[in-house]
């Protein structure tokens, strides 16, 4: 079936360095993908997002880079810090609406 | 403007119990989802709505009952608590059907013994 899936369950950086998040999609009809960070004890919340006629957006400290060739995205992180350590999750929304699903989640660690 | 509430923030119940977790956005969203997570694992959708009225099921529905009688509120509904629905739940709302910009509440951390 259908679905957006993560290559790692954990990513561990050193401060000061670039992240990368991949995000796998299966789904090649997908047109829009997102990405929340989760905070340990809180709820996800949404850092950014991107349409597929686009290759890359921008935003602060952050980049998704989009791959529709080999179904690839991901989200670099530049200069991580640690208030970057969280669990990253990835998304693509339905077109027709309803089923918001997420795959299961990168933990990115973040050492001093 | 809270944005997303969901009460309680902690519960435990006994099997068998039944309970309503609570959820309420102020503003005017029409999509709203209920998820849960279990430990080491992502975010599984339960129900949402795509507004007032219109409730649909998510990936792990058996168990839950939710309604969408107003556009603030989503309240989702354990009729008969079991303690494979130990988890924390999550409700969201957006802007948009597609779920796009959720906004998420706090969590509510539930127990069932």
């Amino acid at each position: 079936g259908e679905s957006v899936g993560l290559h790692l369950p954990t990513l561990s950086v050193q401060e000061g360095d670039n992240s990368i998040i991949n995000c796998a999609y299966s789904n090649s009809a997908s047109d829009y993908f997102i990405w929340y960070k989760q905070e340990s004890g809180k709820g996800p919340q949404f850092i950014i997002d991107i349409r597929s006629n686009m290759d890359k957006r921008q935003g602060q400290r952050v980049t998704v880079l989009l791959n529709k060739t080999v179904k690839h995205l991901s989200l670099q992180i530049a200069a991580t810090q640690p208030g970057d350590s969280a669990v990253y999750f990835c998304a693509d929304p339905p077109n027709q609406g309803g089923k918001l699903i997420f795959g299961q989640g990168t933990e990115l660690s973040v050492k001093p | 403007n809270a944005g997303v509430t969901q009460t309680p923030k902690f519960q435990v119940l006994k099997t068998g119990q039944s309970m309503t977790l609570q959820c309420a956005q102020d503003m005017n969203h029409e999509y709203m989802s209920w998820y849960r997570q279990d430990p080491g694992m992502g975010l599984r959708l339960i129900h949402y709505s795509v507004g007032a009225g219109i409730t649909d099921q998510g990936e792990v529905p058996n168990g839950y009952n939710v309604s969408r009688s107003t556009t603030e509120d989503f309240p989702l509904r354990l009729l008969s608590a079991a303690p494979s629905q130990t988890s924390v739940y999550f409700c969201a709302s957006s802007p948009t059907i597609r779920g796009t910009e959720a906004f998420f509440g706090q969590g509510t951390r539930l127990t069932v013994v």
